[in-house]
């Protein structure tokens, strides 16, 4: 069966301070797929990234970067110099890949819920 | 490009009542998912589809619900008869593959 746990279950920080937040998974799967989506107070699910299993190169985007470490099951994502804009919950999670192109059903962490103060 | 597209987006609905609801996926894509979210099990899948085909309905909690894609532009899922334990955000997802794509969500209160 297949597990995301996300420890952090609230962090507050003051704007401009870099936060990390952690996932760490498990799966019986060789292949398989981690996402990070984006739920601000407005609800909706926003899509920020997925990694596939066999790429382990660590990914930036703006201020936004990711560090995927297989051998820690981790999957961990920093906000660097973070804005008010950023306050939302954030949920981890993760997929079986059968074979490319295909989609599968997501297993979520329960979210940490970020919250940046001025 | 018009994203996920669900309806209603509130639904308040007393015990005992039929509630049905909509999606209509983003073009193209061949998957389609429900979610629901609570406080209490977070954010769990229902079902989904691929090519308006049931492919894992193991988490529809009971016989009280259905859903249906009756085609690649639409699906339903059905609560009858509504219980105050359904109340919860349900969300629909499409995906072209791997990556799902979510909609705003209904959020749904039963008395």
């Amino acid at each position: 069966a297949q597990k995301v746990t996300q420890a952090q279950t609230e962090i507050s920080v003051v704007e401009k301070e870099d936060v990390t937040l952690d996932c760490v998974y498990e799966t019986r799967d060789t292949t398989y797929y981690l996402f990070w989506y984006k739920q601000p107070p407005s609800g909706e699910l926003v899509f920020l990234i997925r990694r596939n299993s066999f790429d382990e190169q660590n990914e930036i985007s703006g201020r936004y970067s990711w560090n995927f470490q297989k051998s820690t099951s981790s999957f961990n994502f920093t906000i660097t110099a973070s804005q008010v804009v950023d306050s939302a919950v954030y949920f981890c999670a993760l997929s079986e890949a059968k074979w490319t192109g295909t989609a599968s059903k997501l297993t979520f962490g329960t979210g940490t819920r970020l919250q940046v103060t001025l | 490009d018009a994203g996920v597209i669900q309806s209603p987006r509130h639904e308040v609905t007393e015990m005992g009542q039929e509630v049905t609801l909509r999606c209509k996926p983003i073009s193209g894509h061949d998957y389609l998912f429900w979610y629901r979210q609570t406080m209490m099990r977070g954010l769990e899948l229902l079902i989904y589809f691929n090519n308006n085909v049931p492919i894992d309905d193991s988490g529809m909690p009971e016989d009280r619900f259905s859903a249906k894609m009756p085609n690649a532009s639409f699906s339903t899922l059905k609560i009858q008869p509504s219980e105050p334990r359904d109340s919860a955000v349900y969300f629909c997802a499409s995906s072209p593959g791997q990556t799902q794509y979510f909609g705003p969500g209904t959020r749904l209160t039963v008395l």
